[in-house]
């Protein structure tokens, strides 16, 4: 079953504006991921955030984890018709086994 | 560099046929993993390898086989296809256990009829 629930399930901005997806999981993580992809397309990954870890940046991207509430958002600042896709956040919960465990993504839309 | 290389990227089955989904990478990663996505489900974990030789079951494993022989592949069995199977397949992999980006191939888009 899905570990992580993203929020919202779809999302429509212009160009320029900021994005905030957000992701809720069950158990305790060892690590949280995003990726993105695009319309048919494989997943990229974008950034790992640590359990030990409360915020990191890459470029446009931030990411916070708070792992008292058992979630993460994703900020995607000045966004671009480019970064229309899916994203979606992944948590490894076992330790060793590398497994990762997807949520259902959240569609965002960037219109030029 | 090619990454992770998947083989066919479209087919189409009829029921009860079989087939085998490839998945190579030449990053040298011990990691490999196959996940199916369907709409509104995400990505769902079918089998993964931690190393050549050594196989185990993820969330929705029946109906699929898979073996590790090489560190560079890692195909996907199917054994009677069914409707129930019709779905995108992606193939990944990692550098080692938890911790590390996966790399994803372009996906597998499977119909049975």
């Amino acid at each position: 079953s899905q570990q992580g629930e993203e929020d919202p399930q779809a999302l429509s901005i212009q160009e320029g504006e900021n994005a905030t997806m957000n992701c809720s999981y069950k158990t305790s993580i060892n690590n949280l991921q995003w990726y993105r992809q695009n319309s048919g397309r494989g997943l990229v990954h974008l950034i790992l955030i640590r359990s030990n870890e409360r915020e990191k940046h890459s470029g446009r991207l931030r990411v916070t984890l708070d792992t008292s509430k058992k979630s993460s958002s994703l900020l995607i600042t000045a966004s671009r018709a480019a970064d229309t896709a899916s994203y979606f956040c992944a948590t490894d919960a076992f330790v060793g086994q590398g497994n990762l465990i997807f949520g259902k993504g959240t569609k965002l839309s960037v219109k030029p | 560099n090619a990454g992770v290389t998947q083989t066919p990227k479209f087919q189409v089955l009829k029921t009860g046929q079989s087939m085998t989904l490839q998945c190579a990478q030449d990053m040298n990663h011990e990691y490999m993993s196959w996940y199916r996505q369907d709409p509104g489900m995400g990505l769902r974990l079918i089998h993964y390898s931690v190393g050549a030789g050594i196989t185990d079951q993820g969330e929705v494993p029946n109906g699929y086989n898979v073996s590790r022989s090489t560190t560079e592949d890692f195909p996907l069995r199917l054994l009677s296809a069914a409707p129930s199977q019709t779905s995108v397949y992606f193939c990944a992999s990692s550098y080692s256990g938890t911790g590390f980006e996966a790399f994803f191939g372009q996906g597998t888009r499977l119909t049975v009829v």
